[in-house]
């Protein structure tokens, strides 16, 4: 149980262009979606909290109007890289937190790699 | 804000010998949280801790959290080929809204 989907895995794009990846919780209900993102050796980085139904949370540096995060569901929450740049070249992670469960462990989708060329 | 260090950055050992990672803040911690992450993958939950002094073995690894909750260590007994990766401590959680991670420690292990 408790698995967590990222699509799509990998995806090369031009700068300048738009990138959307979904993290989706697969057999559970999720109200708090975390966004990561990893540069190559560093630690994961929280980007931003997703709330489902409300404003997502974003964490200091991080700018909202480039990376749009919407939680629809309970099940699935995007990210939207908008006008990326060559900087933006990252391995993004979601993580989802069980709505039932009392416990504070978070389930990590299997990460994109996004390349801006 | 509350940090966590992770020390150290990297090891490397033979392949039977045993690996520590310590986790260390400067302030108390209500819970740490233990990851490891393959090359190339995500991290992928191994345990939490929350109660001071407390101690969980899974196998060949054994997690302690310290009396003070301030420190925290992953010990691997007779590493094997397997255990290559990072191990990332954490603290935090849905509670206090996200996890903050150490920088983790990569751990070879050569046959």
């Amino acid at each position: 149980g408790a698995v967590v989907s990222q699509h799509p895995s990998r995806v090369i794009c031009k700068s300048g262009t738009s990138v959307k990846i979904e993290c989706r919780s697969l057999d559970f209900q999720a109200t708090t979606m975390f966004w990561y993102r990893q540069f190559p050796k560093q630690s994961l980085m929280l980007m931003a909290t997703s709330n489902e139904g409300s404003k997502a949370t974003y964490e200091q540096g991080v700018e909202k109007d480039k990376f749009l995060i919407n939680h629809a569901s309970l099940t699935l929450s995007t990210l939207t890289v908008t006008s990326a740049h060559p900087e933006d070249s990252s391995f993004y992670i979601c993580s989802a937190v069980s709505s039932v469960t009392s416990t504070d462990t978070q389930y990590f989708g299997p990460g994109t790699r996004l390349t801006v060329l | 804000g509350q940090q966590v260090m992770q020390i150290p950055q990297y090891q490397h050992v033979q392949e039977g010998e045993d690996f520590t990672t310590y986790c260390n803040s400067s302030t108390t911690l209500s819970n740490i949280q233990w990851y490891k992450q393959r090359p190339g993958g995500h991290p992928v939950f191994l345990i939490q801790l929350v109660k001071s002094g407390e101690v969980k073995k899974q196998k060949r690894l054994t997690f302690q959290f310290g009396e003070a909750k301030k420190n925290s260590s992953l010990h691997i007994t007779a590493t094997q080929t397997t255990d290559v990766g990072t191990y990332f401590c954490a603290q935090g959680g849905r509670s206090q809204g996200n996890l903050i991670f150490g920088k983790g420690t990569k751990l070879s292990v050569k046959p």
